[in-house]
């Protein structure tokens, strides 16, 4: 079955405690994305990456990291953690050219940084 | 500015009823696609709709249309014959340039059918 997986789906942490949150997908695409989603504010892109070893910084890239060793995992990494950054987190990944660019989605990472 | 502009936080649609979700971007990259994504209260973020910049049809997908109004820069939903399953959050998204993978969100609208 073609899917976005995440782990954890939730997670409670503490301020400073490095935490990473990874995505796997297994449809061979070259374009990866992570978002958070916050109340009223939708879902807002945190880093991308076009293919392995390149990636960008999105709208709201302070505090974060990612990695893109293999095509097929784009972890998402917090070195100290704070509470702002308590959201739901979304793994995305697409493949550019083919109709509509659809993007898949993970399940989402529920995150709690006290 | 915002890139994408969802204005309605909220609507209610009788079931069976049609129904407009607004959305309007900004950009002066003439190539652009446009998205349209629902979620449900479960969470999962669910493809809905593509609109490319280029295309001279509005996209047509099942129940839903994308009406396409390029010099408005609009790229309004409409779902036809609503049922209550389809009470969710639905997301306006653009992605800029050809094969780019920067994306923007707009705030959402949640959508809730009255039976």
């Amino acid at each position: 079955e073609a899917q976005v997986t995440q782990n954890p789906r939730y997670l409670i942490t503490v301020t400073g405690k490095k935490l990473t949150v990874t995505c796997s997908q297994n449809m061979n695409h070259e374009y990866m994305s992570w978002y958070r989603q916050d109340p009223g504010l939708g879902l807002r892109q945190i880093y991308y990456s076009m293919n392995v070893e390149v990636t960008d910084k999105g709208d709201v890239p302070e505090g974060y990291k990612v990695s893109r060793k293999e095509k097929r995992n784009f972890p998402l990494i917090l070195e100290s953690p704070s509470p702002n950054q308590t959201s739901l987190y979304f793994c995305a990944s697409s493949h550019p050219g083919l109709q509509g660019d659809e993007q898949f989605f993970g399940p989402g990472t529920r995150l709690t940084v006290l | 500015a915002q890139k994408i502009t969802q204005t309605q936080p909220g609507m209610f649609v009788q079931e069976k009823e049609a129904v407009t979700l607004d959305c309007t971007y900004d950009t002066s990259d003439p190539s652009y696609g446009l998205f349209w994504y629902k979620q449900p209260s479960s969470g999962e973020m669910i493809f809905l709709i593509y609109q490319g910049s280029y295309d001279q049809q509005n996209a047509t997908e099942g129940r839903y249309s994308l009406n396409f109004q390029k010099a408005r820069k609009s790229a309004n939903l409409v779902i036809s014959a609503s049922q209550l399953g389809d009470s969710a959050m639905y997301f306006c998204a653009m992605r800029e340039g050809q094969l780019g993978n920067q994306f923007y969100f707009g705030t959402g609208t949640s959508l809730t059918v009255i039976p």
